[in-house]
């Protein structure tokens, strides 16, 4: 079916070290791979995404890495904030688009 | 200059009742959605709108009636509500079938 796991479901990092969160997608005909942080009472908001052609894609702090055979991707976030702390999403978009299927979230801590 | 706004914000109401949510984008997009994100922050899809056409409809029951008038309108309706729909609803809008999701702020609605 159309699912996408995600962990660990909370992280807790020291300022300055690094993050990485893991999730895996079911569909091989998946082609799209977002990433979105939601604070405390905000809306979802993407970070970074990568596409299927693509296998690691890096803007400043944070990257995403992707292996479409084994169907993983994760995120990575280094030199953490305490800003960096929120709700981090993992998708995956299915039924030719149209659809984009979230994990179940991972609440990173970053503590001073 | 909201790119994606709905409101109200909040909707508190009793258990029976008939409530509305608006969305509306200003960004162009051809494709709008409504998610519901519940206590434990889990995002599902609950319908998928492409330039006005219904593309996706998650299983929702039927007491939930989404509607287009344009494309830059999607609207929910909610009938006879019970206390499991209380939840955060989010709308979102994309350029496309498989591109990133812009959310509106939610509506946080609290079923008594």
């Amino acid at each position: 079916g159309e699912n996408v796991e995600q962990h660990p479901s909370t992280l807790s990092v020291q300022e300055g070290d690094s993050a990485v969160i893991k999730c895996t997608y079911s569909d091989s005909a998946s082609n799209y791979f977002p990433w979105y942080k939601q604070e405390l009472g905000k809306r979802p908001q993407l970070i970074i995404d990568i596409r299927s052609n693509v296998g690691e894609k890096k803007d400043q702090r944070i990257a995403v890495t992707l292996n479409k055979t084994a169907k993983h991707f994760s995120l990575h976030i280094t030199e953490t904030q305490p800003e960096d702390s929120a709700v981090y999403f993992c998708a995956a978009d299915y039924t030719g688009g149209f659809k984009t299927i979230f994990g179940a979230g991972t609440r990173l801590f970053v503590k001073a | 200059d909201t790119a994606v706004s709905q409101t109200p914000k909040y909707l508190v109401t009793q258990m029976g009742n008939d409530k509305s949510i608006k969305c509306e984008q200003n960004l162009g997009h051809d494709t709008m959605y409504w998610y519901k994100q519940d206590s434990k922050k889990f995002l599902k899809i609950m319908f998928s709108y492409n330039n006005k056409e219904l593309i996706i409809n998650e299983t929702v029951p039927n007491r939930f009636s989404p509607k287009s008038p344009d494309k830059a309108h999607l609207n929910l309706h909610i009938n006879s509500l019970e206390l499991g729909d209380s939840a955060v609803y989010f709308c979102a809008s994309s350029q496309g079938a498989v591109e990133k999701l812009f959310f509106g702020s939610g509506t946080q609605l609290s079923v008594l």
